[in-house]
């Protein structure tokens, strides 16, 4: 069974610029989850779906960040515009109904 | 606030010995608490978890005790192999919030031969 997909893994962009992440879950998870993670700390909810539905977007920064979760599969993660301190790894997760989440590779974003 | 702490950023082991990973937690809510691996330019992978209404569970090598009285629990791994030289992370979760995970904020395991 693949995992968690997430693309690109690796992004680098000069500040203000605009920047986007993706992620495919494991298919028949239900619930989807991005996570930031700064270096030298655990990861820390963004956003949370369940099905196509955003649950809890509480931590989101919403003045630049936006997601969507199209037809409850796929979710694409967008920042505009990026600031320096949006410099960490984005990672995403899928569960279906438990609290086991897998994670995917993440996407080291760097931003100049 | 920081409600799932990792004291020890770093923890080194001789192989064949047992490791053990602490974490306490400030939350009384979090009714399940997982215990992560994450091996460089990797995302986390589960490894194990309790339930709050336990205080052991164990799977092979790996064995999570929850002393709920003491808000903390930890993760042996006996034996130790060089293969398990990680960051270990431990987060918590209460069926409240959906099961968001709540993260500490890493143990390096270190185990030499």
């Amino acid at each position: 069974e693949a995992g968690v997909v997430q693309s690109p893994r690796y992004k680098i962009i000069e500040k203000k610029q605009p920047v986007a992440f993706w992620c495919n879950p494991i298919s028949g998870h239900n619930t989807l989850y991005w996570y930031l993670q700064n270096l030298g700390q655990g990861p820390e909810l963004l956003i949370r779906y369940e099905n196509e539905e955003a649950v809890d977007d509480s931590q989101l920064p919403k003045d630049r960040f936006s997601a969507e979760r199209l037809k409850g599969v796929d979710s694409t993660l967008k920042i505009q515009p990026a600031e320096l301190g949006d410099s960490a790894v984005y990672l995403c997760a899928s569960s279906f109904g438990r609290a086991e989440q897998f994670f995917g590779p993440g996407t080291r974003l760097t931003v100049l | 606030d920081q409600q799932v702490k990792q004291n020890s950023p770093s923890l080194s082991v001789q192989e064949g010995r047992i490791s053990i990973l602490n974490c306490d937690y400030t939350n009384s809510m979090f009714d399940y608490f997982l215990w992560y691996k994450k091996y460089p330019a990797e995302g986390p992978t589960f490894l194990i978890s309790i339930s709050s209404i336990k205080d052991k569970n164990e799977d092979g090598r790996f064995t999570v005790f929850l002393n709920k009285s003491a808000k903390h629990l930890s993760l042996h791994i006996v034996p130790s192999q060089p293969g398990d030289s990680a960051v270990y992370f431990c987060a918590a979760s209460d069926s409240n919030s959906g099961y968001a995970l709540n993260f500490g904020k890493g143990t390096s395991l270190l185990v030499t031969p």
